[in-house]
């Protein structure tokens, strides 16, 4: 899988939007960008994920530059209860058993102030 | 949430000894994965599973088993701790959506400490 660069830690101040950028300059045709974050103490959490398209949901937005190489997160409104660990992922296609593994890197550690 | 428990949430075990961590599922999802988590180095997968008796190596796989005899279980064990083991370990289980298109729930992580 193709490696990513992320910023090791951004500030947001609450009610803000908090834009996280992932560089994936290599990443192949047939890979996606995955996007998960980890709060203190718990199991990773799954936000979104994308091919090609900008994707929504009712957590955050995923932009994809037309190229490629690299994205952006955003969640629109941060709150307190976002800070966290967020991970991009880029992840290939299945292999012959029709499975994916994740690879995590060390992510971007956001902190929302008050 | 996704129904996927892990047991136990801690433990400290002697360096020597044989250790199994449990993970089940209520999902019914394919794929199985343990991941351990240590400061500085993110999560790093140790084994996965594609299906009963299906399981294959991560990338920090030395030291460890794991062994599904069932869709809902997927076992971890350390045949003999050693102090470098003591780490969070996570299981995460996903089914493929489509082609390509996995997603992953994890749970609440399995504290062990080695002495």
């Amino acid at each position: 899988d193709a490696k990513t660069t992320q910023p090791p830690s951004m500030d947001c101040a609450e009610g803000r939007a908090a834009n996280l950028p992932c560089n994936h300059s290599t990443i192949s045709g047939n890979e996606y960008v995955y996007w998960y974050r980890q709060i203190h103490s718990q199991g990773p959490q799954y936000i979104i994920h994308g091919l090609k398209n900008n994707e929504t949901n009712e957590m955050a937005s995923l932009i994809i530059t037309e190229d490629r190489k690299s994205s952006t997160l955003i969640l629109p409104h941060a709150t307190l209860r976002d800070t966290a660990v967020y991970y991009c992922i880029v992840r290939a296609l299945g292999g012959p058993s029709g499975y994916s593994t994740l690879t995590f890197g060390k992510g971007t550690m956001l902190l929302v102030s008050p | 949430d996704a129904g996927i428990t892990q047991s136990p949430r801690h433990k400290v075990t002697e360096t020597g000894t044989p250790v199994t961590l449990r993970c089940h599922q209520t999902e019914n999802h394919r794929y199985m994965y343990w991941y351990r988590q240590d400061p500085g180095h993110g999560l790093r997968l140790i084994h996965y599973s594609y299906g009963v008796k299906d399981t294959d190596k991560g990338e920090v796989s030395d030291g460890y088993s794991v062994s599904r005899s069932k869709t809902e279980d997927f076992l971890l064990t350390l045949e003999s701790a050693t102090s470098s083991q003591t780490s969070v370990y996570f299981c995460a289980i996903s089914e493929q959506l489509q082609k390509g298109y996995t997603e992953a729930f994890f749970g609440q992580g399995t504290r062990l400490t080695v002495v």
